[in-house]
């Protein structure tokens, strides 16, 4: 069964704290894999995206690093702020047009 | 920036209403998405379409259809609604002609069905 699976589901640290959010997925033959944020009530907001070519990609203080031959991608938050807290997901690329969505992790920053 | 435009962020329905849900992308995207949100449930693709008047069924696609007859603009359409139609809809779209496939989605479109 295709799966993508975020661990933890839910996780509440205290502001300054880094973090990791993983991800990992059961097919190797990944196009690319993306990180999304989504607060309450909104859409999908894409944080990054790493193609299956690539180890990481590095965005202000969210670097995501992809291993193909272990199923995982991380999503590392330095310096975490109240703002960041959200739910965040990962999706799949498999094909064309075929992307499967991880459950999430719910996020919360602590002031 | 890429902008994708859901046309209604909330929407109260009553069964049996046929209801539309718009979404219109700036950047000229070959690839359009609808996708519902449910709690527990993740998001599930409805429909996509790769093409102005072409498209695919997702894993759900039954109660639903969709229109793409210009390319900015995909259109999901419930043609008798019901309660277990209540839900988050997300439009989403993509440029596969840039090799990354990286997908946009809209602020989404909270459909009630009462």
């Amino acid at each position: 069964k295709q799966e993508v699976t975020q661990i933890p589901a839910a996780l509440s640290v205290p502001e300054g704290e880094n973090l990791v959010l993983n991800c990992s997925f059961t097919d190797s033959a990944i196009y690319n894999l993306q990180w999304f944020r989504q607060d309450p009530g909104k859409g999908l907001t894409s944080l990054l995206l790493i193609q299956s070519s690539q180890r990481e990609q590095t965005s202000g203080r969210l670097n995501a690093s992809l291993d193909k031959s272990s199923g995982r991608s991380t999503l590392y938050i330095a310096a975490s702020q109240p703002g960041d807290s959200a739910t965040y997901l990962c999706a799949e690329m498999r094909g064309t047009y075929k992307y499967i969505f991880g459950t999430g992790t719910r996020l919360k920053v602590l002031a | 920036d890429v902008k994708v435009t859901q046309s209604s962020r909330y929407l109260v329905k009553r069964t049996g209403e046929k209801v539309f849900l718009e979404c219109v992308q700036d950047m000229d995207h070959e690839n359009m998405f609808w996708y519902r949100q449910d709690p527990g449930l993740g998001l599930r693709l409805i429909y996509f379409s790769y093409d102005v008047k072409m498209k695919e069924k997702g894993d759900i696609p039954e109660g639903y259809s969709v229109s793409r007859e210009k390319k900015e603009r995909f259109s999901l359409i419930l043609e008798s609604a019901s309660t277990n139609q209540t839900s988050m809809y997300l439009c989403a779209s993509s440029l596969l002609a840039s090799g990354t496939g990286e997908l946009f989605f809209g602020e989404g479109s909270r459909l009630t069905v009462l």
